[in-house]
């Protein structure tokens, strides 16, 4: 079955630790794409990656980094630098216009 | 800038209709919709571009008005699975990031028997 796999589905960091998100699809997207998600708001773009080895800043890439070393992976770093690192983060690709999404990893900082 | 979608949250019988607008202070090429049950991804409803017609499928359509930069997601007869949060997902025209979407805060959509 083609879809996007996220993860592990929660996951639990002491404060000061990075802590990486694994994102992988068979879908043969070309871009992909990592979204923010908090409690009772919508989805904030952190990056997104049209091709590989290129990735573009979204509106709250502060604290985070990425790569793109194969088409088909895109993990995200959360680092020790990003203030408020609890949150349900979802990762998604696209073929022209339309974005699927995982299945989310939810992210809770001690 | 991020769309505004309202309202912020509607209650709703089994079989009454609902409305959610989405409004952008853009140019828009696209909108999007999608609904997500609490804790789960997001699920692509459905794509509106400029310049294309009116979608939809069963009883759930979507307009797009290119001028007011508005796009509308009607629910008809609504069952209870149509519970949950939609989101409008807009892509600016003219833009150089292909694909790249901005969201709306989310409109809670609650069916009740």
């Amino acid at each position: 079955d083609g879809g996007i796999t996220q993860s592990p589905k929660y996951l639990f960091r002491k404060e000061g630790q990075n802590v990486t998100l694994s994102c992988e699809q068979n879908l043969n997207h070309d871009a992909m794409y990592w979204y923010r998600q908090d409690p009772g708001q919508g989805l904030r773009l952190i990056y997104y990656s049209q091709i590989v080895n290129d990735f573009q800043k979204g509106d709250i890439a502060e604290g985070y980094s990425v790569s793109r070393e194969k088409k088909e992976s895109f993990p995200l770093t959360v680092t020790s630098a990003q203030k408020n690192p609890t949150a349900f983060y979802l990762c998604a690709s696209s073929n022209l216009n339309t974005q699927y999404f995982g299945p989310g990893t939810r992210l809770t900082v001690l | 800038q991020q769309p505004v979608q309202s309202p912020q949250a509607v209650i709703l019988r089994e079989g009454e209709d609902a409305v959610i607008n989405c409004s952008s202070s853009k140019a828009l090429y696209s909108v999007h919709w999608y609904r997500q049950k609490h804790g789960e991804a997001p699920v692509f409803l459905m794509i509106l571009l400029k310049g294309g017609e009116q979608k939809g499928h069963e009883k759930i359509s979507a307009s797009f008005n290119e001028k007011k930069q508005q796009s509308s997601l009607y629910l008809t007869a609504s069952q209870l699975s149509y519970s949950g949060t939609y989101f409008c997902g807009t892509e600016s025209e003219g833009g150089t990031s292909y694909g790249k979407l901005t969201f709306g805060q989310g409109t809670i959509l609650t069916v009740h028997p």
